[in-house]
Formats: structure tokens, sequence, C-alpha cells
């Protein structure tokens, strides 16, 4: 079975600083790898995926992730935040060539401030 | 629209009185899935379905039910709600490849709050 660490529940950051959100994930097999947000009141939506190829993926809002597999990592980075990146993300896991379920961590609150 | 319609978003019931809480998406997807969302927590699959009368267990299905009747809709069902049900439920949906697998991209509803007291 596989397994999702969000180490920070909650990291503060002024406008136009850069973040990363760490996730750090456990597999014996090979995975697919998520982040999803969620704005308040919302459901989530997708960030970006890493699926195969290019362990630097790029997604949607300037937002980017790095696999990388000798450190079961999957951190996700933006060079400049706004305030609209306030947020709840969230890491996931699924396995290659199931999907059927994925499982997530337990989501790390970017709030951005002035 | 492409979407994922969550009804009620908002329920307080108490112990015991069933509820249902509809889910339907239009987008012709074989995949869809509940979830609950808990401070600490995280999201916890309850239930998915492959496709039509194909469901099956998540991490958390006790206490719950589903169908999956027709393709747009998958309804949650709580026979007997307890307040340990207390939560925030989302319904996400998915694609399958032509391998029958989902890539893991789900679009999700808005979310269903749900107080049991």
């Amino acid at each position: 079975a596989q397994s999702v660490t969000q180490l920070d529940s909650q990291v503060p950051v002024f406008e136009e600083a850069p973040v990363e959100l760490r996730c750090n994930y456990s597999s014996s097999v090979s995975v697919y790898l998520f982040w999803y947000v969620q704005y308040p009141n919302q459901g989530l939506q997708l960030l970006l995926k890493y699926l195969s190829g290019s362990t630097l993926v790029k997604g949607i809002n300037g937002f980017e992730a790095e696999f990388n597999k000798s450190q079961t990592s999957f951190h996700l980075r933006k060079p400049s935040v706004h305030i609209s990146d306030t947020a709840e993300y969230f890491c996931a896991v699924s396995r290659t060539g199931t999907a059927s379920k994925l499982t997530f961590g337990t989501g790390t609150r970017l709030q951005v401030t002035l | 629209e492409a979407q994922v319609t969550q009804n009620p978003r908002y329920l307080i019931t108490v112990t015991g009185k069933k509820l249902t809480v509809t889910c339907s998406q239009n987008m012709n997807h074989e995949y869809m899935s509940w979830y609950r969302q808990d401070p600490g927590l995280g999201l916890r699959q309850i239930y998915y379905s492959m496709n039509v009368e194909v469901t099956d267990k998540g991490d958390v299905p006790e206490g719950y039910k589903v169908s999956r009747k027709e393709k747009r809709n998958f309804p949650l069902i709580l026979e007997s709600p307890s307040p340990n049900q207390t939560s925030l439920y989302f319904c996400a949906s998915s694609i399958l490849t032509s391998g029958g697998t989902n890539t893991g991209e789900l679009f999700f509803g808005e979310g269903s709050r749900l107080t049991v007291l």
C-alpha cells in the first residue's frame, strides 16, 4: 500500500516570496503523483501531475514540482506567490496502471500575507 | 459546463435518520468516487465505482452504501447516520484510459458538509 506524508500542516509566507511545500511518499511499486489545491469552500482541483517522463512537472498558476525517486519526494514550488494562492494543498499518490485508489496526504495550508 | 454536482451542500440531521447525498457528473466519466475530509486526516476514500453496477470499498466504507445504476449518478447513502460521520464529503469523477485504468486526474464536486447530532 502507498502512503503520503506532508510534513508541514501550515506554511505562512509573504506575497512575492518563493515557497516550497513538501511531500514524501512511500510505495513498493511505481507511482503516479499529484498535487491538488482546495480554495476556501470549494472542491479540489488538479494543480499538476507526474505520470512518467520528465521529472520536473509544470502546472497551473505558475506552480511546478519535481519527482525525486531516490528521495521519494514530490515537492511543490512557486518562485513568487500571490495572495490568491492562499489555499490548502494536497499531495496524492497512486499505483501506476490502476489508480483506482488515490491516497491523499493530510494537506498543507498555505497562507500568503502582504 | 463540465461539472460534478453534489446535493445537499449542507445538511444537519440526527442520529439514525437515513439520508442520501446525491452526486451527478456530466462528463460521461466511467470512474466515480466518494471521499470524506476531516481536519488533520486529509481525504479518505469511502467507495468508488469503475462503471455502472461496479462498486468497491475504499479505506473507510463502514456505515455507508453506494449504488451506480446510471453512469452519471453515484449517490452516497447513510442508512443510520452517527455523529462520527459528521464530515465534509466530496464526490469525484474521472475518465478511464483505454486500458481501463484511472490516471488519477479527478474532477471534484464542491462538497457536502454533513453534521449528525
